[in-house]
């Protein structure tokens, strides 16, 4: 199972918005509603933050918000701040019924 | 609250075997599929290993199918993941994560990680 396709770097300032792609296929983004993205600053452990596409758990900021159109999923920052600098992942369910994580973008507060 | 706690992780041998821990609190350990995944530097995070609730399914990454078994014991609150032949490439963080109830998806809550290194 190939790793979901990220961008390696996003960058904005702040208060703009940001969106980072997960590209996959039709065996996993394109088949499921199952796409999840996780946020990971240095040293921490990943934390969810947007799951079944585009659903917020409790606490997650709404600049959070999660799309899906084909085999190409999105995440969209925005009013970016300071503290959103970090890494994200994706991941879906796949049609062998493992999970595949995304190749994972680094966020750039300018 | 929520809390994983993994435990086991350390130096090992190329060819050796090791058992990660995770201590689960704060939830019902057996209503929930769980999960290992790991994180290199080079790879990012990649899926390992799920495990339903009752213990009754289980699924792995083609990566370490055969070398690696997960299980778990509900009554002590504790998932483990046993690795075997182990190579360089498995050297990395691993974490366990927690998934669903009826779904294996979202992983919701993660551990804050037992490093393995393996190398002679």
């Amino acid at each position: 199972q190939s790793a979901l396709t990220q961008p390696a770097s996003v960058s904005g300032s702040p208060g703009q918005s940001i969106t980072i792609s997960c590209t996959g296929t039709s065996s996993d983004v394109g088949g499921y509603n199952y796409v999840s993205w996780f946020q990971q600053h240095p040293g921490k452990a990943p934390k969810l933050v947007i799951y079944d596409v585009s659903n917020r758990p409790s606490g997650v900021s709404i600049r959070f918000s999660g799309s899906k159109s084909g085999n190409t999923a999105s995440l969209t920052i925005s009013g970016l701040q300071a503290d959103d600098e970090a890494d994200y992942y994706c991941n879906s369910y796949t049609r062998s019924r493992t999970l595949v994580f995304g190749t994972g973008t680094k966020v750039i507060v300018l | 609250e929520v809390q994983l706690v993994e435990s086991g992780g350390g130096l090992v041998q190329p060819g050796g075997s090791l058992r990660l821990s995770c201590e689960a609190s704060g939830f019902i350990l057996g209503s929930y599929w769980m999960h290992w995944v790991r994180q290199t530097p080079e790879k990012g995070l990649v899926w390992v290993s799920r495990i339903k609730g009752d213990g009754s399914e289980t699924t792995y990454a083609d990566s370490v199918k055969g070398r690696v078994t997960v299980s778990r014991d509900n009554t002590n609150n504790t998932l483990y993941l046993l690795m075997n032949s182990l190579t360089a490439e498995d050297t990395a963080v691993y974490y366990c994560a927690k998934g669903g109830t009826v779904y294996s998806v979202p992983l919701d809550c993660w551990g804050r990680g037992a490093l393995v290194i393996v190398s002679s």
